[in-house]
């Protein structure tokens, strides 16, 4: 399998569930993205782990919980959300920082992982 | 900070006519633009990019895009739509995180719909 998965495609669930969205990317890149689409609002980048380690949170609320176990898995976390939480979560995927390629900022992003929180 | 502006929410636009997409981006260095495609319950498919050099860049199926550093500007174009083209667009503008990662502002989209 190639390119960026994030499992599941759909998920629905209400504000007291506990559940995880997957992305697994392989591309043998070493950065890893949590994007946020809403109907009315532009993406909104939310978490960026480069190497494994988080480099970037953008004032994220808590209910949101990413993990990078390693460099090709990445993890949200759910816990407690809003209905205004619904959205499509996509991840990406890009080139390590120290890539002297012009790959290095080019992101590839999955399918995206649709949210209902009722 | 970054940001970037489409001024066109929606376009319409005959099968067989030209296309061009509106991009206006803020950046205090040089940046780093892209053009992505969603197609409906899809992710973003890369189209083209400019890091440097020929301000005008060819990307995939047919588009192209002009960097205009005194206007701010990274239009897309393509001079023959075809129905498949129908989906939204976004323009992005990137910026270095510091030491590491990359980090990508988007537009608003511009969705763009084809008439038979």
């Amino acid at each position: 399998e190639t390119g960026v998965t994030q499992t599941p495609r759909h998920l629905v669930m209400g504000m007291t569930n506990k559940k995880s969205l997957k992305c697994e990317q392989h591309l043998g890149h070493n950065a890893m993205y949590w994007y946020k689409q809403s109907a009315k609002k532009p993406l909104e980048l939310m978490f960026v782990y480069s190497l494994e380690e988080r480099v970037e949170n953008n004032s994220v609320p808590s209910r949101f919980s990413p993990e990078c176990p390693n460099s090709s898995h990445l993890f949200l976390h759910l816990h407690t959300l809003q209905p205004e939480d619904s959205a499509l979560y996509l991840c990406a995927s890009s080139q390590d920082h120290t890539s002297r390629s012009s790959g290095a900022n080019v992101l590839t992003f999955g399918a995206g992982s649709r949210l209902t929180v009722l | 900070a970054q940001s970037v502006t489409q001024p066109d929410i929606h376009i319409t636009v005959s099968e067989g006519a030209s296309l061009e997409l509106r991009c206006n981006y803020s950046y205090g260095a040089t940046p780093y633009l892209f053009w992505y495609v969603q197609s409906p319950g899809q992710g973003l498919q890369l189209l083209l990019k400019y890091f440097s050099g020929d301000t005008l860049v060819q990307g995939i199926k047919g588009f192209e895009a002009e960097f205009k550093r005194s206007q701010s500007s990274f239009n897309l174009r393509k001079p023959s739509v075809h129905w498949s083209d129908a989906a939204e667009y976004f323009c992005a503008v990137g910026a270095r995180l510091g030491a590491a990662g990359n980090k990508l502002t988007f537009g608003g989209g511009t969705r763009v719909l084809v008439k038979p």
